[in-house]
This record gives structure tokens, sequence and C-alpha cells, in this order.
């Protein structure tokens, strides 16, 4: 069956250091997301992408890089993580036809200290 | 901005009906969706409704979209346990429909 996996699915950090979340579909999906998840935020988006080497910036980019080489694959990096990114992510991806119907990943749950 | 936004909780008893609201800001949204989040997971799509239409009814679950007043709804009838979950309203972004825009999602707890 087809799937979206992240990992790891829990990390503790400290401060300054880089940090990369992995997610990987296998639904063969051009579009994928990631989001982080607060509460009284809901989700938010980072970065996504609409297909190899395409990469855009969401709401919320500041701090963070992608880079998609395959379809399969978009890695998320904190390039010098902070206490703020403290949070939930979520990975998603959705095939580029309506009804657009985004399958997310179980969330990688992030700690800075 | 676009904003879309909800409740932040409702209780109801099980076997009742649970109601949960949603107002969001682009008129122009192609699509809305209701997607269910369980406990340490992540969401899943419950249904989802094309902006040409006032409901739709899938089961238990029926959505009511109120274009003029930007309200969409989500009603879920003879409410389970198993329905104690955080729910999220979602729009389509007008100029990229394969972007959503997530509320802030709504926790439903249900009691016996």
């Amino acid at each position: 069956d087809a799937e979206i996996t992240q990992s790891p699915r829990h990390k503790i950090t400290e401060t300054g250091r880089q940090v990369t979340l992995a997610c990987h579909q296998t639904w063969n999906h051009n579009n994928m997301f990631w989001y982080r998840q607060d509460l009284g935020h809901g989700l938010r988006l980072i970065h996504y992408s609409y297909g190899v080497h395409d990469t855009n910036k969401g709401e919320v980019s500041d701090g963070y890089s992608v880079s998609r080489s395959n379809t399969e694959d978009l890695p998320l990096t904190l390039e010098s993580a902070a206490s703020s990114q403290t949070s939930v992510y979520f990975c998603a991806s959705s095939e580029s036809a309506a009804p657009y119907e985004q399958y997310f990943g179980p969330g990688t749950r992030l700690t800075v200290t | 901005g676009e904003d879309v936004e909800q409740s932040l909780f409702l209780s109801v008893r099980e076997g009742d009906s649970s109601v949960i609201n949603c107002t969001y800001t682009d008129s122009s949204s192609t699509y809305l969706y209701w997607y269910k989040q369980e406990p340490g997971a992540g969401l899943q799509l419950l249904t989802y409704i094309f902006s040409n239409m006032d409901m739709k009814q899938d089961q238990r679950l029926t959505v009511l979209l109120n274009k003029k007043d930007k309200h969409l709804s989500l009603r879920i009838a003879d409410t389970q346990t198993g329905d104690s979950a955080i729910y999220f309203c979602a729009e389509s972004d007008y100029y990229n429909t394969d972007k959503l825009i997530f509320g802030t999602g709504t926790r439903l707890q249900v009691f016996p």
C-alpha cells in the first residue's frame, strides 16, 4: 500500500544545531508540503513543492529550507534550531488534480532546548 | 490575509449530534474540506464540498456551506466516543488550488 512516512518521530536537539526531518512518500504525488502544528495556530505551511527541483515558501518559512531531488522525498532542514521551532511537524502529499486531497504523515515532534 | 477560524473546543454526550463550525475569508475558494486528527496521528480527510454545493451528506456526516456568510459546518449524527478528535476545516487557496489553508482546529470530546 502507498504511504507517507516521517523520521524521526521524536527529536530533541539543542539551540543552534542543524536538524533535518525526513519525509518519504510512495504515492508518486507531485505535490509535497511541510506544516507545523502549534496550539492555537492550527497547521501553518512552511514550504511546499510541486515537483522535482521546485520549492516554494509558505507563510512561516524563516529558518527552514527544503530541497526536492526526486519525487518521493522532501527533507526539511532547520538551519540553526531555535526554541521557537519546538513544534510538531507534518509532511503531506497530494496529486495535482481535484479535489487535491492531502495525505499526511504521522508527524515528528521536535523539541529544541 | 486569509484566515480560517474555528472554536477550539466542543463537548457532547455520546449519541447526540455534534456541530462543528468554521468561517473562512476567501469567497473564491473552490473546495472546502474537513479533516480529522486522532491523538498522535496525522490528519485524514473526512469529506470535502465543492463551492457550488450547499450541502453534502456522507453517512453520519453532513456538511453545510453558506457562501454568503462564508460559513462551513460539519454535523456528526449519533456521535460516538471514537469521534473524539481534533477537526480541521480547510479551504483551497484561490491562486494555488493545490494549497490548503487550515483552520485552528476544534477539539471534540465525547463523553458517555
